[in-house]
């Protein structure tokens, strides 16, 4: 079975905060891709980062960074010094390259007070 | 990156009456496209996946009557909504594969139905 979870479903934390969103992924393929998107109240979804199973490096994005970790099936998703834009629903995705079906986990509504 | 572009917006019907949804790849050649769907403070439901050319793939569940698939080219895909009822009120995103082997989607600004 393939599944996304994301355990939180609304995270609240004061602007310059640190946060992080947690991902957890199930399959059974052994090459994949695990995508971060952003959706802020105007419905669009923005893309933040894509990783491909055999790329287990941490990436760094300015305030964003990634962990990658294959033995506990995590992708998550650290923001750091939050600001206030930063507020929005973001999204873990899991796809395979044959099929490009995106499974979504739930969602994490961040909101960042200012 | 690849850019597609759903139209309209954000459309408003009277119950029973049908919407039709337009997905636009617009610099570059989609040969599949793929439709969700997001209800209110949801998560995304692909809907079904739609190949140019030929018939739309529908996931469990979606009706095939209500909401109908059509990939004419390689550039457009839409997504017909059938004799509406406010139950299909909904955040509906259409998405693109751009052919590398990439398993990365580029999905629409999304459009948002709301049936009165």
């Amino acid at each position: 079975a393939q599944k996304v979870t994301q355990a939180q479903t609304e995270i609240s934390v004061v602007e310059k905060e640190d946060v992080t969103l947690d991902c957890v992924y199930e399959t059974r393929d052994t090459t994949y891709y695990l995508f971060w998107y952003k959706q802020p109240p105007s419905g669009e979804l923005v893309f933040l980062i894509r990783r491909n199973s055999f790329d287990e490096q941490n990436e760094i994005s300015g305030r964003y960074s990634w962990n990658f970790q294959k033995s506990t099936s995590s992708f998550n998703f650290t923001i750091t010094a939050s600001q206030v834009v930063d507020s929005a629903v973001y999204f873990c995705a899991l796809s395979h390259p044959g099929t490009y079906k995106y499974i979504f986990g739930t969602g994490t509504r961040l909101k960042v007070l200012a | 990156g690849a850019v597609v572009s759903q139209h309209p917006s954000w459309v408003i019907c009277k119950s029973g009456t049908s919407v039709k949804i337009e997905c636009r790849s617009l610099d570059f050649q989609a040969t599949t496209m793929f439709w969700y769907r997001q209800f209110p403070k949801q998560s995304l439901m692909l809907m079904a996946t739609s190949n140019e050319g030929s018939k739309a793939t529908y996931e469990q569940g979606v009706e095939k009557d209500k909401f109908l698939i059509n990939h004419a080219s390689l550039t457009l895909s839409t997504l017909t909504v059938t004799s509406a009822h406010p139950e299909d009120s909904s955040f509906y995103i259409c998405s693109a594969r751009v052919g590398l082997n990439t398993g990365e989607l580029f999905f629409g600004e999304g459009s948002r139905l709301t049936v009165l």
